[in-house]
């Protein structure tokens, strides 16, 4: 079966603008989170959706947001881009065994690598 | 707050040998789970491992092994006969709701 897929794989955005990220999890999986990855911050946690609502936030800004369709398939956006923005944006998707336990294996997607110039 | 601490950034083996990536952790959690990710250059995140903390056997597979001490809270990995395919950054995390903490990562070089 398909895996996690992103789109798009890289793209280059300037200081100021803004982008979208899109993800498409594995079929029947509800849960996608979202990481994103830095040479300086290493792995960090954005944020995960569960049939359509944020139940977890990372320590992120405000520019940063999300969200999940009713297909599961989810979107991240950030606003007003800075330079530290540039970085891999890795999605996961999980089949939810047990909600709430931890014990959802992650799937991730190859990644969208985003320079901010 | 969880943490996870990593703290061979930088690892080598010649192939076929055996070697052990060291990760330890902090929480004050009884039961949550802990994994190795594995990411080649690709960049694409596979999970090598995972050890569920109210088991006390140690979770194996294939030629990947963990040992885990849980009053130590320590998790290792261990690959035997280590291949060409296992080069990669290794990622020890943490979950214990629907969020993976990540330690700083091992890059592992196997040597032909």
């Amino acid at each position: 079966k398909a895996g996690v897929t992103q789109t798009p794989r890289y793209l280059i955005k300037t200081r100021g603008q803004q982008v979208t990220l899109s993800c498409s999890p594995i079929s029947g999986h509800r849960s996608v989170s979202w990481y994103q990855q830095t040479p300086g911050q290493g792995l960090q946690f954005l944020f995960e959706y569960f049939s359509e609502t944020q139940r977890n936030k990372g320590n992120f800004p405000g520019r940063f947001s999300g969200r999940q369709f009713s297909n599961s398939r989810s979107e991240m956006n950030v606003s007003t881009l800075e330079l530290g923005d540039s970085a891999l944006y890795l999605c996961a998707s999980s089949l939810v065994l047990a909600e709430g336990s931890g014990a959802n294996v992650l799937t991730f997607g190859a990644g969208s690598r985003l320079t901010v110039l | 707050a969880q943490t996870v601490t990593q703290s061979q950034p930088e690892m080598s083996v010649q192939e076929a040998e055996t070697v052990t990536l060291s990760c330890t952790y902090d929480t004050s959690e009884s039961n949550y789970y802990l994994f190795w990710y594995k990411q080649p250059p690709s960049r694409q995140m596979i999970l090598v491992i995972r050890q569920e903390a109210y088991k006390q056997q140690n979770a194996t597979e294939n030629r990947f092994s963990v040992n885990f001490q849980k009053a130590a809270k320590s998790f290792s990995l261990k690959i035997s006969d280590s291949q060409l395919g296992d080069t990669a950054m290794y990622f020890c995390a943490f979950t214990y709701y629907e969020k993976l903490t990540f330690g700083t990562g091992t890059r592992l070089t196997i040597i032909p």
